[in-house]
């Protein structure tokens, strides 16, 4: 059963665009929210994250958006560069587990 | 340097040999995970631990085994592998009080024959 969910394996996008990649959630107990990046040959590196005490959360170009009626949260990334090409991960925890479970990723190409 | 590092970075091995692959960081976090990954099924689970004397199993903890020999060591192992054990092993630590994040190691690409 997969408690996090994200369901475009891909996304193409062209470069100064905005990329939305989605992902959902089954849990109602999970209370915070990571997205990762990553790149070929690498392991995966912390984007941004969001508690669910609010709704929005930014970071430069990226923002991380909660629907948690919904449970459903979004990453936005805006203008799109090419060097964001990579597989990106959302993730969620329960606050004081510090245990994480792991969407099945996007693959993200940004077009020059 | 890497704060975390893995090594090897590449093995192939055959069906029924034990292998171990070791993490090592320098992060100073009490908290270390294994997972693995595979196509189409993202990052799984397979033990976690947060400190020398605390390990729990994850999702997928079968056919695999774990020593925390010091907080900064955190090694996995497979008593006899199988080649449905092919995959992406990643080492990670964090989790620590004021952030949630974890920091991955570069990963160990593993191939049962």
């Amino acid at each position: 059963d997969q408690q996090v969910k994200q369901n475009s394996p891909s996304l193409s996008v062209q470069e100064g665009r905005i990329s939305i990649l989605n992902c959902d959630y089954t849990n109602s107990m999970f209370d915070y929210f990571l997205w990762y990046k990553k790149y070929p040959a690498e392991g995966p590196t912390f984007l941004i994250s969001i508690s669910s005490i609010k709704d929005k959360n930014e970071d430069g170009r990226f923002t991380v958006f909660l629907n948690k009626s919904a449970k459903h949260l979004s990453l936005h990334i805006v203008p799109s560069q090419p060097g964001d090409s990579a597989v990106y991960f959302c993730a969620a925890s329960t606050t004081g587990t510090y245990k994480y479970i792991f969407g099945t990723g996007t693959r993200l190409k940004v077009l020059a | 340097d890497a704060d975390v590092t893995q090594t090897p970075r590449n093995r192939i091995t055959k069906t029924g040999k034990r292998i171990m692959l070791e993490c090592s960081q320098t992060k100073g976090h009490d908290r270390m995970y294994w997972y693995r990954q595979d196509p189409g099924l993202g990052l799984r689970l397979i033990y976690y631990s947060f400190d020398v004397k605390d390990i729990n199993k994850g999702e997928i903890s079968d056919g695999y085994s774990v020593s925390r020999q010091a907080q900064a060591k955190f090694s996995l192992s497979l008593e006899s592998a199988i080649p449905n054990q092919t995959a992406l092993y990643f080492c990670a630590t964090g989790g620590e009080r004021g952030g949630g994040e974890q920091f991955f190691g570069p990963g160990t690409r593993l191939t049962v024959l």
